[in-house]
């Protein structure tokens, strides 16, 4: 079966600090990848997916980033945080069919507090 | 993707039926429903999804009406585990699979 893996599970980093969040997801190949914020309180907001290896696309304008280096593996990433990325980060994963349904599949989540 | 309209909170008593309403005036014919939701500081949990006909799972049923311009899940006994943010989704499948999240709505099951 499918499972995905974020860490941290929680993060406190000064403004300023870098930051990467990692995902993984084992049982699966060639599966697109999402990752998702939430600020408290708020909705969640989709800021990159990737549909491949090497393949990102942005959603919104942010001083985050994102790569995919293997074809399991996605990683979120800053060089400097602003206090306005706290929040809940939250990676997903998507195959087309998979349990006949056409259905993201969420990690558990980090939370991460920029002081 | 079709704009979808949730009321922000409802309650329900624990073993009632939790009707919850989303309106989707604007879908396309090839656009689907699906209905996630959110239990507190967890990631969202998809619950169900369809096109036009009902559906029924071992989590709840989803109502469409023949328009397709709304709907209504339907958890058939709620319990205090049931209380969540629950987001209705209007989209086609792509293979992106993008989901985009409103508001949705806060249900609050109560003993």
């Amino acid at each position: 079966s499918q499972t995905i893996h974020q860490w941290p599970a929680t993060l406190v980093q000064p403004v300023g600090s870098p930051l990467s969040l990692e995902c993984t997801v084992e049982g699966t190949s060639n599966p697109n990848l999402y990752w998702y914020r939430q600020a408290a309180g708020r909705g969640l907001q989709l800021l990159f997916y990737s549909v491949g290896i090497g393949q990102i696309s942005s959603e919104v304008p942010q001083n985050l980033s994102a790569s995919r280096p293997q074809d399991r593996q996605f990683i979120l990433s800053s060089k400097k945080l602003l206090l306005s990325d706290s929040g809940f980060y939250l990676c997903a994963w998507y195959l087309t069919g998979v349990g006949g349904t056409d259905t993201q599949y969420f990690g558990p989540g980090t939370r991460l507090t920029v002081l | 993707d079709a704009k979808t309209t949730q009321p922000p909170s409802m309650d329900c008593a624990e073993g009632r039926a939790a009707n919850l309403p989303c309106n989707h005036s604007t879908i396309s014919g090839n656009e689907y429903v699906y209905w996630y939701r959110q239990i507190h500081s967890q990631g969202p949990q998809y619950i169900i999804h369809g096109l036009k006909n009902n559906e029924t799972n071992e989590m709840a049923s989803l109502i469409i009406t023949e328009d397709r311009k709304s709907s209504t899940l339907i958890l058939p006994h709620a319990t205090l585990r049931d209380t969540a943010v629950y987001y209705c989704i209007v989209r086609v499948v792509s293979n992106t699979g993008k989901l985009i999240f409103g508001q949705g709505t806060t249900l609050q099951v109560k003993p």
